[in-house]
Order: C-alpha cells, then sequence, then structure tokens
C-alpha cells in the first residue's frame, strides 16, 4: 500500500536518547494510528488521531509521544523514559467510513542498543 | 473492554488440507471484525472483513455472535498462504477507530 509511507526503516538508538520516527499517507485519511509489534503480543495502539491537532493515547502510550498538526503527518517520539523500546512500530491509517478499513505502513524497527 | 483471542501461535497443515484459524473476541457492542495477513518481509495487509461478507483468495470467516467467533477458513491450502494472520476487532459506531488485535496464528503450509 504505496499510500502510507514509514521512515526510516532500521533505527538504531543508544539507551537515554529520544528518536523520532516518521510516518506519512497522501490517501488523504482523517484518522491515523500507531502500533507496537512484538513477538507473540500482536499489535498494540500506541496513539491515534481522528482529525488533525487532536489525538489520543491508546492502550500503551507511556514513554512515546506524538503530534498532528497536519493532515499527512503523524511522527512518533520514542522517549528515554520507555523502558523496552525495541520494537517494530507500524503506523496506520483509515478514512471515516464507517467500515473503512485500516491501511498499514511498511514499519520501523527500532534497536537500542 | 474488548479483546480478541487466537489461541493458535503456530498452526502447521499440508497443501490440500482444509484451513482454520481460530478467533475469538469479548466486546459488549456490535463489533466489527477483520483478518489481516502479514506474508514475509510484506506489510500487513486487509484480507477479510465480516461487513462485506466476500471470500479473498479463497477464504471466508463468519461472524458468529452467539459464540463470539471470528473464524478464518480455507478449504484447500496452498503453500503461498503461508503467513502470519491477525484477527482484529473495533467497535461498530463508536468513537474509537482503532483496532484491537490478537496475537496472531502464524501458518505454514507445506508441500
Amino acid at each position: 500500500d504505496g499510500g502510507i509511507t514509514q521512515s526510516p526503516k532500521y533505527l538504531f538508538r543508544k539507551e537515554g536518547q529520544n528518536v523520532t520516527l516518521s510516518c506519512e499517507q497522501n490517501l488523504n485519511h482523517d484518522a491515523m494510528y500507531w502500533y507496537r509489534q512484538d513477538p507473540g503480543q500482536g499489535l498494540r495502539l500506541i496513539y491515534y488521531s481522528q482529525i488533525v491537532n487532536d489525538f489520543q493515547k491508546g492502550d500503551i502510550a507511556e514513554g512515546y509521544s506524538v503530534s498532528r498538526e497536519k493532515k499527512e503527518s503523524f511522527p512518533l517520539t520514542v522517549t528515554s523514559a520507555q523502558k523496552n523500546p525495541t520494537a517494530f512500530y507500524l503506523c496506520a491509517s483509515n478514512d471515516r467510513e464507517p467500515g473503512g478499513p485500516q491501511h498499514f505502513g511498511p514499519g520501523t524497527r527500532l534497536t537500542v542498543l | 473492554a474488548q479483546r480478541v483471542t487466537q489461541p493458535e501461535k503456530l498452526l502447521s497443515v499440508f497443501k490440500g488440507a482444509p484451513v482454520e484459524l481460530k478467533c475469538n473476541y469479548s466486546y459488549s457492542g456490535s463489533p466489527e471484525l477483520f483478518w489481516y495477513v502479514q506474508y514475509s518481509r510484506q506489510r500487513l495487509q486487509l484480507l477479510l472483513r465480516h461487513i462485506s461478507r466476500e471470500s479473498i483468495k479463497g477464504f471466508t470467516a463468519d461472524l458468529n455472535k452467539g459464540e463470539t467467533s471470528f473464524h478464518l477458513k480455507k478449504p484447500f491450502a496452498q503453500e503461498e498462504d503461508s503467513a502470519m494472520y491477525y484477527c482484529a476487532l473495533r467497535g461498530l459506531g463508536t468513537g474509537r477507530r482503532a483496532l484491537t488485535f490478537g496475537s496472531g496464528t502464524r501458518l505454514q503450509v507445506q508441500p
């Protein structure tokens, strides 16, 4: 689904550093989401945004922050407060259609050294 | 609260055998159910959603509200079906559009 791009594909971070993961979509979708994927645990919701300049915490928001200044962009910052940040991070979006499915980006694999 | 359970981490079958990937959910309202698939080195993509009641790549899934299940079925497995499969739920008509995912089942189709 080329409409959602994430960068970088791989990211390495030293302990104590903040890093920002990029997510951009050109699908004109209002809603955007960040999930974390860990082996054996499926995908867990970090943050989501239904509309520009608004966002809500998901199920595992501690140690993360987001912004939604533009419709097409929803960057995720992994802060030093996140105790176990090594994971695969997925961004998704969908429109307001009631049955509209979510479209996913290719993901960013973050490794803390 | 909403919860999705996929009891099998791994399902291994031979080519041509029937496949059933189990999914049970817990949700107090009206749910929307989805199946997503992730092939090796590809992004997560939608396979099925219960609203459309369509068959994709030979897979079907029926929402059973009495048993709170949305099992994924295919009568004859193919090697190219080998992938990670996730069942997901969201509340129909609710403000929260985010999905709740199960832990996933890896399907291995052996030749």
